[in-house]
């Protein structure tokens, strides 16, 4: 089955300390894959993707990703938190029929 | 160019009732999906359509779900006979073609209401 896993439900981190949101996907979801951001009662916002080419990804607002292959992970990273960043996190990969197959989310939350 | 529009943000349907969501996708997109986001359970794939067709209809319920996208106009999102469990988010996204080596952008979601 085509699944995406997100590892932690919540992870609460004190700002200006680095963080690492974990998620794996399944073999047989498409190796395109994305971190989405959402706000409260905000829609979703892209903080980037991987399609290709070098595994380490950047993104918006400071974040970076790495795509493992062997370990079917895309785990996102930010090495200085601030109170913005507190928000909820998606891991997306694309599914066989051409949709967004989402993790669970992890939230996010910044503590001074 | 503006971005993925939904509308109404906000929509309280009583029992019974029925709820229309619109989403206009961003210019020059013809992929429209459709998600429901419940608390604590992430966003659910529910229909997946190209201008005038259903491409993936795989996550929506049997009965009184139904999505169009017709040839003018924006996609629509109908639930018949809203029940208490209906009560969500509903997301709508776009893409230029299928997501498979591009992105899809999201509206700002429909979040509904039902007493």
């Amino acid at each position: 089955a085509q699944s995406v896993t997100q590892l932690d439900s919540q992870v609460p981190v004190f700002e200006e300390a680095p963080v690492e949101l974990r998620c794996n996907y399944s073999s047989s979801v498409s190796v395109y894959l994305f971190w989405y951001v959402q706000y409260p009662n905000q829609g979703l916002q892209l903080l980037l993707k991987y399609l290709s080419g070098s595994t380490l990804v950047k993104g918006i607002n400071g974040f970076e990703a790495e795509f493992n292959k062997s370990q079917t992970s895309f785990h996102l990273r930010k090495p200085s938190v601030h109170i913005s960043d507190t928000a909820e996190y998606f891991c997306a990969g694309s599914g066989s029929q051409g949709n967004l197959i989402f993790g669970k989310g992890t939230k996010l939350s910044v503590k001074p | 160019n503006a971005g993925v529009m939904q509308n109404p943000r906000h929509l309280v349907r009583r029992r019974g009732q029925e709820a229309r969501l619109r989403c206009s996708p961003m210019k020059g997109h013809s992929h429209v999906y459709w998600y429901r986001q419940l608390p604590e359970e992430g966003l659910k794939f529910m229909v997946y359509l190209q201008k005038e067709n259903i491409i993936d209809e795989s996550g929506m319920p049997k009965e009184r779900f139904s999505a169009e996208f017709p040839k003018e106009g924006p996609s629509i999102l109908r639930i018949q006979q809203v029940v208490r469990g209906d009560s969500a988010a509903y997301f709508c996204a776009s893409s230029l073609t299928r997501i498979k080596n591009t992105e899809a952008f999201f509206g700002q979601g429909t979040r509904l209401t039902v007493v």
